[in-house]
């Protein structure tokens, strides 16, 4: 089992650019959430996606967008990309079932974004 | 809106000997979860233990055990025999009741001397 991957491990941006981040969640899990850490900082929801829609968002402007495809992995959009864009991006992945409550949110080991 | 506070930026032990790392949030909810989290250089979050707001009992996973006070709204941390692979960035973060989303502190550096 790959768990949880995301690509590119490292991105070096320019500002106003736009970039796209991608995720494959762990085997068996069917929503995908992301998050932003910046440096020296604990993780910041940004949207959590379910059966291909988006089901709870954080308090992040329209810039940040995402997409959940039908084998459940997911990309997050940024556009108009700020220096302040420049974080950690990880994604997490967990089962929505009849047990969801009780089921564990598993991390990648992130994207570093990096906007100059 | 939750929020979770942990107050201790920095922390160090010696390998071998306890610590114990500091929690608390504010929610106006009764069923919640509460988790630790470890990030190591890796940059990898990994779940070391978690807390369900309906059971009593403080939860423990091997050398990991927490203190619950839901009415103080505390949720610590402690490591027992500490080892040096315990040096990582900790997390404590809250869940409501819905399990859609992760509120996380600011984060515990925690480092174990040899």
């Amino acid at each position: 089992d790959a768990g949880v991957t995301q690509s590119p491990t490292h991105l070096i941006k320019t500002r106003g650019q736009q970039v796209t981040l991608r995720c494959s969640p762990k085997s068996g899990h069917d929503t995908v959430s992301w998050y932003q850490q910046a440096l020296g900082q604990g993780p910041q929801f940004i949207f959590q996606y379910y059966e291909e829609e988006e089901r709870q968002r954080g308090n992040f402007p329209d810039r940040f967008s995402g997409h959940q495809f039908p084998n459940y992995s997911s990309e997050l959009n940024v556009n108009a990309l700020l220096l302040g864009d420049s974080a950690l991006y990880l994604c997490a992945s967990s089962w929505r079932g009849q047990a969801f409550k009780n089921t564990e949110a598993f991390f990648g080991q992130g994207t570093r974004l990096t906007v100059v | 809106a939750q929020t979770v506070t942990q107050s201790q930026p920095e922390m160090s032990v010696q390998e071998a000997e306890t610590v114990t790392l500091s929690c608390t949030y504010d929610t106006s909810e009764n069923n919640y979860y509460l988790f630790w989290y470890k990030q190591p250089p890796s940059r990898q979050m990994i779940l070391v233990i978690r807390q369900e707001a309906y059971k009593q009992q403080n939860a423990t996973e091997n050398r990991f055990s927490v203190n619950f006070q839901k009415a103080a709204k505390s949720f610590s941390l402690k490591i027992s025999d500490s080892q040096l692979g315990d040096t990582a960035m900790y997390f404590c973060a809250f869940m409501n009741n819905a399990g859609n989303m992760l509120t996380f502190g600011g984060g515990t550096r925690l480092m174990v001397k040899p």
